[in-house]
């Protein structure tokens, strides 16, 4: 049984550009969060999404937005890359003993 | 506003002794509590849990304190090995909301 799956798991792109980042979560979890963790941090919270919606929404700009697939994988796109958006994201499955993805690096440049 | 603190960026420990990571929280609806391990290039692993109600769980060589009247929390390892070096993560929730607050990290290194 396949845990939480993520991809890419490293992406280098420039100020200005457009990501999507994907997650699949582990068999049989309907629900899926995103978190967001820069360097020396802990992972902050972006938004959670089940049944196909955003059910909750931390304090990220609207240039993140996600969105849910019927067999409940989850894409997050962040527009309009900044320098400050460099971390790890992090996709998790179910909760709140979430389970985690190995995460996505992503570099701005 | 950090609503989680892990004061301690870093701990190390020889092996067969005693871990202790300390956690504390500022928001009174917190009523779960959780801690993660991360290695790297590997997203953080569910380690052991505790519920407001309780002031102790115990899981193996882990066990976490909870004091409510300090909003503090605390995760013992005894006895540390080598292989507990990572970081641990402090994390809370609030009701039946499933999002984390996580704390800044504590690295833990076991040496031999």
């Amino acid at each position: 049984d396949a845990g939480v799956t993520q991809s890419p798991t490293h992406l280098i792109k420039t100020r200005g550009q457009q990501v999507t980042l994907r997650c699949s979560p582990k068999s049989g979890h309907d629900t899926v969060s995103w978190y967001q963790q820069a360097l020396g941090q802990g992972p902050q919270f972006i938004f959670q999404y089940y049944e196909e919606e955003e059910r909750q929404r931390g304090n990220f700009p609207d240039r993140f937005s996600g969105h849910q697939f019927p067999n409940y994988s989850s894409e997050l796109n962040v527009n309009a890359l900044l320098l400050g958006d460099s971390a790890l994201y992090l996709c998790a499955s179910s909760g709140p003993e979430a389970f985690f993805g190995q995460g996505t690096r992503l570099t701005v440049v | 506003d950090q609503q989680v603190k892990q004061n301690s960026p870093s701990l190390s420990v020889q092996e067969g002794r005693i871990s202790i990571l300390n956690c504390d929280y500022t928001n009174s609806m917190f009523d779960y509590f959780l801690w993660y391990k991360k290695y790297p290039a590997e997203g953080p692993t569910f380690l052991i849990s505790i519920s407001s109600i309780k002031d102790k769980n115990e899981d193996g060589r882990f066990t976490v304190f909870l004091n409510k009247s300090a909003k503090h929390l605390s995760l013992h390892i005894v006895p540390s090995q080598p292989g507990d070096s990572a970081v641990y993560f402090c994390a809370a929730v609030t009701g039946t909301a499933s999002k984390l607050t996580f704390g800044t990290g504590t690295r833990l290194q076991v040496t031999l």
